[in-house]
């Protein structure tokens, strides 16, 4: 059973521009949910998305966005890139939204902004 | 505020040298706590959850227990394969959001 899919794995991008990164769950998962690791801060949630509706959102700017489409994958958007977020971008996918369900997470997207 | 607490930040040990990591944790409504492994460059891979005070899980050298206010990670006889970050998280309110301690970097020598 192929595991979370995350694309690309790593990109550079310029202070300003936008970028999207892309994210596809174990099969037969519905909620996805988004992560930004840095070494100073840790791991943090970013949102959760199940069957295509948002249903969390964690404390970052509206700059920060995301999406799930009817199959279950995922995109996250950031615009107007600033320096800080420069990152790893971690996706993670479960079965349910259950209590003590596990989710389980892709590679990542490195993501630097100069 | 919910918050999740990783002690110590590093751990270097000799092979074979037992040891524990610690995770405490002070958040309403625990719905369970994990243990991830984290190598350099991938996304955290996923050990145990714990779901209530008395539990315990093992896998191969790691044993994971949970009480009140915190969670263990055993380690017996560690290998030099077992050199990773240990990241806590638990799970609390609503839906899937996981609150994360920022890791325990374990190397083991051989």
């Amino acid at each position: 059973k192929a595991g979370v899919t995350q694309t690309p794995r790593y990109l550079i991008k310029t202070r300003g521009q936008q970028v999207t990164l892309s994210c596809s769950p174990i099969s037969g998962h519905r909620s996805v949910s988004w992560y930004q690791q840095t070494p100073g801060q840790g791991l943090q949630f970013l949102f959760e998305y199940f069957s295509e509706t948002q249903r969390n959102k964690g404390n970052f700017p509206g700059r920060f966005s995301g999406r799930q489409f009817s199959n279950s994958r995922s995109e996250m958007n950031v615009s107007t890139l600033e320096l800080g977020d420069s990152a790893l971008y971690l996706c993670a996918s479960s079965s349910q939204v259950n209590s003590g369900n596990t989710i389980y997470f892709g590679e990542g997207s490195w993501l630097t902004v100069v | 505020e919910d918050q999740v607490t990783q002690s110590p930040e590093a751990l270097r040990l000799q092979e074979g040298e037992s040891s524990s990591l610690n995770c405490s944790y002070t958040v309403s409504g625990l719905r369970g706590l994990f243990w991830y492994r984290q190598d350099p460059g991938k996304g955290p891979e996923f050990l145990f959850t714990l779901y209530s005070a008395g539990e315990e899980k093992e896998k191969e050298r790691l044993k994971a227990t949970l009480t009140k206010k915190e969670s263990f990670l055993h380690i017996t006889a560690p290998k030099p394969e077992d050199s990773a970050t240990y990241l806590c998280a638990v799970q609390a309110g609503t839906g899937n959001q996981f609150y994360f301690g920022t890791g325990t970097s374990l190397t083991v020598i051989p």
